[in-house]
């Protein structure tokens, strides 16, 4: 039963274009996610993440978005640069003292230059 | 500041043998997770170690275990091996438990034949 879900396997943008990378979860007691990027022979990197009780965290030209009535969670790369090529995973976290985090399939985004 | 280090990188096992593979937190961090990542199964979690305690499990039978010594090293075995192990493993250190960001290791990557 996966719990947070990236249905899109892959993505491809022409550079200077926006990327939007989406995520949608099923237990609505999640209360935090995160965005982690990951480039191939490396580990996942922490890109941004949202508390549950904001809809919309921004850092640079990532922003997150979180849509919590319809379990759904975005993230928006504008302008999108080749540099942004990779596998980006989304993941949640499960309250009540346990902190594992749960993460979906991986979306692999292609920017071409 | 180094890194979170794994290793070996690169493992070749045979079936009905263990495992172990080592993972050594940022300097400082006192929490460990590990993730199994498959293709098309994205990362599930391991489990978590804080302070030498196991703090949380994944869904993974008996056969998967690990420790945490006193210096926050952490250790995973993998025991009877079976083809369905076969994947990159993934150790992540933060701070403290719970700790919003986790930094990932480059994974250990694991041939079961």
């Amino acid at each position: 039963d996966q719990q947070v879900k990236q249905n899109s396997p892959s993505l491809s943008v022409q550079e200077g274009r926006i990327s939007i990378l989406n995520c949608d979860y099923t237990n609505s007691m999640f209360d935090y996610f995160l965005w982690y990027k990951k480039y191939p022979a490396e580990g996942p990197t922490f890109l941004i993440s949202i508390s549950s009780i904001k809809d919309k965290n921004e850092d640079g030209r990532f922003t997150v978005f979180l849509n919590k009535s319809a379990k759904h969670l975005s993230l928006h790369i504008v302008p999108s640069q080749p540099g942004d090529s990779a596998v980006y995973f989304c993941a949640a976290s499960v309250p009540s003292g346990t902190y594992k985090y749960i993460f979906g399939t991986g979306t692999r985004l292609k920017v071409l230059a | 500041k180094a890194g979170v280090t794994q290793t070996p990188r690169y493992l070749i096992k045979t079936r009905g043998q263990q495992v172990t593979l080592s993972c050594s937190p940022i300097s400082g961090h006192r929490s460990v997770s590990w993730y199994q990542q498959t293709p098309g199964q994205g990362l599930q979690f391991l489990f978590e170690y804080f302070s030498e305690t196991q703090r949380n499990k994944g869904n993974f039978p008996g056969r998967f275990s690990g420790r945490q010594f006193s210096n926050s090293r952490s250790e995973m075995n993998v025991s009877t091996l079976e083809l369905g192990d076969s994947a990159l493993y993934l150790c992540a250190s933060s701070l403290n438990a719970g700790t919003d960001e986790q930094y990932f290791g480059p994974g250990t990557r694991l041939t079961v034949t």
